[in-house]
């Protein structure tokens, strides 16, 4: 089955920790991206990644990083430095070879909750 | 910048329609995009329409573009049970970044 995964699909961290949010697919999408979700502000961009190796700021970096090593992998942490971590993280990935190469598909998101 | 905008909340009578509606600001937007959101799960494309398109109708599904007006909207023929969730338009801006600006999404409940 081709798709995308996350994981984990909950995550609880203490305050100060780093954590590292897992990403992957074998759609062969060039393309990676990784949201945030909040309550009644719909899906806010983090980072995007267009090839491997290189990868872009999307609205709300701050407090967040990544890493593009492998085409099938955008792993994302969550830095100390993010003042609200608590959300629904979600990743989506697009082929950017189609004629509708801003179609994007998503994982199922993974819950983070800092306590 | 761009901005897409939507009511936060829709309640409709099973077997009724629903129409969800949806404001965008960018003028050069190329395709526009309607995204189901399940709770707790990711987002799952539903159906999309080109800018040079009014229309498109796929099943119970009917999407309308009003490009003059920048307004799209979501129709939903005979609303089940199963369409309970939160729905997203959103927009690609045609500039080749391959990004998309979504809404705030709609939740919509459906009323036994």
């Amino acid at each position: 089955d081709g798709g995308i995964t996350q994981s984990p699909k909950y995550l609880f961290r203490k305050e100060g920790q780093n954590v590292t949010l897992s990403c992957e697919q074998n759609l062969n999408h060039d393309a990676m991206y990784w949201y945030r979700q909040d309550p009644g502000q719909g899906l806010r961009l983090i980072y995007y990644s267009q090839i491997v190796n290189d990868f872009q700021k999307g609205d709300i970096a701050e407090g967040y990083s990544v890493s593009r090593e492998k085409k099938e992998s955008f792993p994302l942490t969550v830095t100390s430095a993010q003042k609200n971590p608590t959300a629904f993280y979600l990743c989506a990935s697009s082929n950017l070879k189609r004629e509708l190469k801003d179609t994007q598909y998503f994982g199922p998101g993974t819950r983070l909750t800092v306590l | 910048g761009e901005d897409v905008e939507q009511s936060l909340f829709l309640s409709v009578r099973e077997g009724d329609s629903s129409v969800i509606n949806c404001t965008y600001t960018d003028s050069s937007s190329t395709y526009l995009y309607w995204y189901k959101q399940e709770p707790g799960a990711g987002l799952q494309l539903l159906t999309y329409i080109f800018s040079n398109m009014d229309m498109k109708q796929d099943q119970r599904l009917t999407v309308l573009l009003n490009k003059k007006d920048k307004h799209l909207s979501l129709r939903i023929a005979d609303t089940q049970t199963g369409d309970s969730a939160i729905y997203f338009c959103a927009e690609a801006n045609g500039f080749g970044n391959e990004k998309l600006t979504f809404g705030t999404g709609t939740r919509l409940t459906i009323i036994p």
